[in-house]
Formats: structure tokens, C-alpha cells, sequence
């Protein structure tokens, strides 16, 4: 099994190019995640989906937009790169539990570095 | 939304010490991670422990839940230990989304 894999690894955009991010997981998980990392920062969520179909707003949703295509694929698209969204993305994804007293275990892909020139 | 603050920001340490690093977090959970991102960037589990006291080899952690702190302990550090260290909460009402603090910085060296 891959695990989550994300694609590109790297990427070097022009300010108002567009691009998607893109993210699948082989883990048959129902929650998928778009995180961006900036230093200082942590992680700040950009949008999630708890399941194929469903999308919702994270802290930092301007300037993006998602689709859940499947329960595989959760992808990440900037339609008008600006500068602020120079960052390190990261995709997770893990499995719901049936229980409120269950954990999750998050499982993150291997990030991508954007630059908006 | 729930608060997650992690401490020390930044840590160097001489190789073979031992180390606390805390995560205060503002609201109850039901659960909680510890992640290492090594220098590479790559995020690996290390704990989820939303109560109680976790080993694995040379790292333990420890969450008070009760008191809304989680402890993460280093000991004989190695090079290898380099990275940022995160906490990870769900809280136990409102939204189900994990919050992150942002890490804890830490440089061992030989």
C-alpha cells in the first residue's frame, strides 16, 4: 500500500496561474484533509471532506477550492495564485470511528512546496 | 475554536539528554497526536493518547485530560530525535477537526 500520495512534489507558479494539487489514499478512509504549512504557523486546515461527496470550510479556505472525485481522490485547486499561498501542502486522510471514544489516526502525504513568483 | 499551544517553541539539546516538551490545549478533547516532521518534512505518528501514558523506546507521553495538558518526553536524545514536534486535538464538542499547535523546534546535536 502507498498510503496517501500527493503529486506534484514541487511546483513554481506565476502570480494569477492556477494549478491542482492533487491527493489519493489507498486506505479506503472516509476523511480526507488539505493542510498548509507555513513557518511559525503549524498546520492550518484549508478544507476537509468526510466523505466522498461532502466538502467543508477549514480556517483558511480563500483562495481555494476542492473536489472529493471519489472516496479516493481529494484534490486542491488555486484558480489565481497570489504570492500569500507560497507554502508546503499537505494531504491526510484517516478512517472515522464508530465511536465519539475512539481515536483517529492521521496519516499525512509527502507535502508539496508551492511558490507563487 | 479550540487553542493548542505547544512549549518551548525551539529546544537545542547535546546528544544523550533528556527532554519535556508540553501541549496546553483550552477546551476538552477526545483526542489527541503527537507528530515528529523530521528535517525532510515528512509527518509521522508517534502517539495518539487522549488520556494516560504511552512508551515507544526512548519517547514516552503523558496527557492529563483533566487538567488539559499533554507531555511528550525525549530521553537519551539522538540526531536522529531533529525535527518539529506537534500536537494534535480534536475537540469534544463543536467542530470534529484536529487543531494544531505549532511545534515544538528541536535540534539535537552531536
Amino acid at each position: 500500500n502507498a498510503g496517501v500520495t500527493q503529486t506534484p512534489k514541487f511546483q513554481v507558479l506565476k502570480t494569477g496561474q492556477s494549478m491542482t494539487l492533487q491527493c489519493a489514499q489507498d486506505m479506503n478512509h472516509n476523511s480526507m484533509y488539505w493542510y498548509r504549512q507555513d513557518p511559525g504557523m503549524g498546520l492550518r486546515l484549508i478544507y476537509y471532506s468526510a466523505s466522498e461527496g461532502t466538502t467543508d470550510k477549514g480556517e483558511v479556505p480563500n483562495g481555494y477550492n476542492v473536489s472529493r472525485l471519489n472516496k479516493r481522490e481529494f484534490s486542491l485547486r488555486l484558480e489565481s495564485a497570489a504570492p500569500s499561498q507560497t507554502s508546503v501542502y499537505f494531504c491526510a486522510s484517516h478512517i472515522e470511528p464508530t465511536s465519539a471514544a475512539w481515536g483517529i489516526r492521521l496519516f499525512f502525504g509527502s507535502g508539496t512546496q508551492l511558490s507563487v513568483l | 475554536g479550540i487553542q493548542v499551544e505547544q512549549s518551548p517553541p525551539d529546544l537545542i539539546l547535546q546528544e544523550g539528554a533528556n527532554s519535556t516538551l508540553r501541549c496546553n490545549f483550552s477546551d476538552s478533547v477526545n483526542n489527541l497526536q503527537w507528530f515528529h516532521q523530521n528535517p525532510w518534512g515528512q509527518l509521522i505518528n508517534l502517539f495518539y493518547i487522549p488520556s494516560g501514558t504511552k512508551q515507544n523506546g526512548r519517547l514516552s507521553a503523558t496527557t492529563v485530560a483533566t487538567e488539559r495538558y499533554s507531555l511528550l518526553y525525549i530521553s537519551s536524545s539522538q540526531t536522529t530525535d531533529s525535527g518539529v514536534y506537534f500536537c494534535a486535538v480534536r475537540p469534544l464538542y463543536g467542530n470534529n477537526r484536529l487543531a494544531f499547535g505549532k511545534g515544538n523546534q528541536v535540534v539535537v546535536i552531536p
